[in-house]
């Protein structure tokens, strides 16, 4: 079993639609991170939600952390081709050293 | 600014042959991490050196996997002898790792190993 669940694992998308995908956990976490993964590239750091309930924005990008802190959503308005990638949620485990990531979320969107 | 640099980008080679990766984190960097990444399995952290000491190898597969760092500004991860199943991306990451939290992990842009 993951400690991070993602879904959807694909979604495929018209240009200019909304989409929202998700990282959820049964774990509580002092902090939750979201990369982006473009085709042949490594992942990149999006943001970091570090309080319960904290909403981020990144242009297009809407990120919340749950009151709970144990799942995060991520939301993109008006999706663009260029937003086409693997979406990947990540703890930082005890101690501050690891990092796990989720098996993200597979986002293709058309022109 | 340079990133994390890693060569090859790409590998082919015969199983039983042995490979070499070779990562240069960004200068400064104290941690640096190596990870595998398949469809099947996701992004798979291998081993990770903090100070050029490693840390945590509990993620290498198998005896065949060992990776060092010599010194600050280099890493290698070397498979001997491969195999097929060892297909897959490998990626490294560093990080400069303080008492602040959540400092983020700057990636390369990996070195994609197919083993016939």
């Amino acid at each position: 079993t993951q400690l991070l669940e993602q879904s959807p694992q694909f979604l495929s998308i018209q240009e200019g639609e909304n989409l929202t995908v998700y990282c959820n956990s049964s774990s509580v976490f002092s902090s939750l991170q979201w990369y982006r993964q473009e085709p042949g590239e490594g992942p990149v750091l999006l943001v970091t939600v570090v309080t319960g309930g904290e909403v981020k924005k990144l242009k297009r990008l809407t990120f919340q952390f749950g009151d709970a802190r144990k799942d995060s959503s991520l939301h993109i308005t008006a999706a663009q081709p260029g937003d086409t990638g693997l979406y990947l949620c990540a703890v930082i485990n005890t101690g501050g050293f690891k990092t796990i990531f989720g098996a993200g979320t597979r986002l293709f969107v058309k022109a | 600014d340079a990133g994390v640099i890693q060569s090859p980008r790409h590998e082919v080679t015969e199983m039983g042959q042995e490979v070499t990766l070779r990562c240069k984190p960004i200068s400064g960097h104290n941690s640096l991490f190596w990870y595998r990444q398949t469809m099947m399995r996701g992004l798979e952290l291998l081993i990770y050196f903090n100070n050029n000491v490693p840390i945590d190898d509990s993620g290498m597969p198998e005896d065949r996997f060992s990776a060092k760092m010599p010194n600050a500004s280099f890493s290698t991860l070397k498979i001997q002898p491969s195999e097929p199943r060892d297909s897959a991306v490998y990626f490294c990451a560093s990080s400069l790792l303080a008492r602040t939290p959540n400092q983020p992990q700057h990636f390369g842009d990996g070195t994609r190993l197919s083993i016939l």
